[in-house]
C-alpha cells in the first residue's frame, strides 16, 4: 500500500490565529488528495478535494476563505485553517489517490486540532 | 454511489474469525465494494476492496454475494489489534477523484 503522512500530528492554538496542516505522499505521485474532518464519535466528512495544480473543490458548507487548500506539487497539501475559533477544534484527515493507486484512497494518520 | 447499511456493533473473540456484513442492494454493475478501518485517533486504513469475485488479501478476505447485494468482510484470527470501526463504502470505478462517503460503520470490539 501506499503511505501518507501528516504534520503535525497534534497542534494547540489560541482563537484567532491560522494552523497549517501538511500532508505528503511519501512514495507515490498524489493527483488528487483530499481533507476530510471529524467530530467526536462522528464519521470523517469529506471537506474538499484538491487536484495538483488546481484550485481546490470544497463541499457545501465549507469555507473556502477559512479552509485554505494548497497543492502545489505531487506530493504535498496543505490546509490552512484561517482565523481558527474554538469550533473549528476537530480531527482534520487527509488522502490522497494517483499514480498506481488510482482509484484506492490512502489516509493520513490524522491531524488533532484544539482551538483554546 | 450506493448507500451501505452496517450493524452498528459487534464482538468477537480473540483468535477467531470476525465476519463483518454490509448490504449494499441499490449497488450498480460498476461500483466496487471497500473496506476500511479507523483504529481509535488514527486515520482510516484500507483494507480490501472487490467488484463481484471473491477477494484475499494479507489483511482479509472479500466475500460478494452473487447478486452483489451484500458482502461480508472476513478477519481470519482476529487479535486485540482488530479492534477498530469498519466502513463498508461503495463507490463507482474509476472515481478516483471523487471524495468517500463515510457511514457510521460497525464497531467491531474483539474480546481477549
Amino acid at each position: 500500500g501506499a503511505v501518507v503522512s501528516q504534520h503535525p500530528s497534534r497542534v494547540i492554538c489560541k482563537s484567532g490565529t491560522s494552523v497549517k496542516i501538511e500532508c505528503r505522499s511519501l512514495d507515490f505521485q498524489a493527483t488528487t488528495m483530499f481533507w476530510y474532518r471529524q467530530f467526536p464519535k462522528k464519521s470523517l466528512m469529506l471537506m474538499a478535494t484538491s487536484n495538483e495544480g488546481s484550485k481546490a473543490t470544497y463541499e457545501q458548507g465549507v469555507e473556502k476563505d477559512k479552509f485554505l487548500i494548497n497543492h502545489a506539487s505531487l506530493t504535498l497539501s496543505t490546509l490552512t485553517v484561517t482565523s481558527a475559533h474554538p469550533e473549528d477544534s476537530s480531527f482534520y484527515i487527509c488522502s490522497a489517490t494517483g499514480d498506481r493507486f488510482l482509484d484506492t484512497q490512502y489516509f493520513g494518520p490524522g491531524t488533532r486540532l484544539t482551538v483554546l | 454511489d450506493a448507500k451501505t447499511t452496517q450493524p452498528t456493533s459487534m464482538d468477537c473473540a480473540e483468535g477467531r474469525a470476525a465476519n463483518l456484513p454490509c448490504n449494499h442492494s441499490t449497488i450498480s454493475g460498476n461500483e466496487y465494494v471497500y473496506w476500511y478501518r479507523q483504529i481509535h485517533s488514527q486515520g482510516p486504513q484500507y483494507i480490501i476492496h472487490g467488484l463481484k469475485n471473491n477477494e484475499t488479501n494479507e489483511m482479509a478476505s472479500l466475500i460478494i454475494t452473487e447478486d452483489r447485494k451484500s458482502s461480508t468482510l472476513i478477519l481470519p484470527h482476529a487479535t486485540l489489534r482488530d479492534t477498530a470501526v469498519y466502513y463498508c463504502i461503495v463507490r463507482v470505478a474509476g472515481g478516483g477523484a471523487d471524495g468517500l462517503t463515510f457511514g457510521k460503520g460497525t464497531h467491531l470490539i474483539i474480546q481477549p
